[in-house]
């Protein structure tokens, strides 16, 4: 089957623009992620979605991250505007669904942004 | 809160032999989930092993097996067999109760393995 895919792969914009990213999940999986990875550090999750629905965005910087799933398929994150500190590899995952996380979620090859 | 600990920031191994990398954690929840993932340098987060807090016996997948020591709050993965391929970060995570899909990550531990 065919993977998480994410667009673009890397991405380099000046502080205060904007940038929107790109998530396709596997098809049928109804829980889709957006982590953010700065570097040295763990992934941590920004915002988690069950089909079209947010189940958690307790750590999403909602004063400039939005995000949004249409019919419960893709997902685009948008940062507007941008900060230096955003600079990180955002990654996308995606379930089939709740405690289906035990078999592992598939992450895709993530989005890395650089804000100069 | 919750919270991953992972305190290698390196390690090197010889081919075939075999390596622990050290996780602890801190939860006061009775329910949770122990993950260990691999990131090599092309970027994706690899699924690697799962363990069950009320598991009574150590997961194991292939030459992965976790060493959960539930008193310690540890969950150390144990890679048998080194391959030059093993070489990558690996990264500890912890999904708590409130919401047992999300992954608290540790900071991960960059894992060489040397001919």
């Amino acid at each position: 089957e065919a993977g998480v895919a994410q667009s673009p792969r890397y991405k380099i914009i000046e502080k205060r623009q904007s940038v929107a990213f790109w998530c396709n999940p596997i098809s049928g999986h109804a829980t889709l992620y957006w982590y953010q990875q700065i570097l040295g550090q763990g992934p941590k999750l920004l915002i988690q979605f069950q089909n079209n629905g947010v189940v958690d965005d307790s750590q999403l910087p909602k004063d400039r991250f939005s995000a949004e799933r249409l019919k419960g398929v893709d997902s685009t994150l948008k940062i507007q505007p941008a900060k230096l500190e955003d600079s990180a590899v955002y990654l996308c995952a995606s379930s089939l669904g709740q405690l289906s996380a035990n078999y592992g979620y598939t992450f895709g090859s993530g989005t890395r942004l650089t804000v100069v | 809160a919750q919270k991953i600990t992972q305190t290698q920031p390196g390690m090197f191994v010889q081919e075939k032999e075999a390596v622990t990398l050290d996780c602890t954690y801190d939860t006061s929840d009775p329910s949770y989930g122990l993950f260990w993932y691999k990131q090599p340098s092309s970027g994706e987060m690899i699924f690697l092993i799962y363990q069950g807090s009320y598991d009574q016996q150590n997961a194991t997948e292939g030459r992965y097996s976790l060493n959960f020591q539930k008193a310690r709050k540890s969950a150390n993965l144990v890679i048998s067999a080194s391959q030059l391929g093993d070489s990558a970060m690996y990264f500890c995570a912890m999904s708590p109760s409130y919401n047992t899909d999300k992954l608290i990550f540790g900071t991960g531990t960059r894992l060489q393995v040397f001919p």
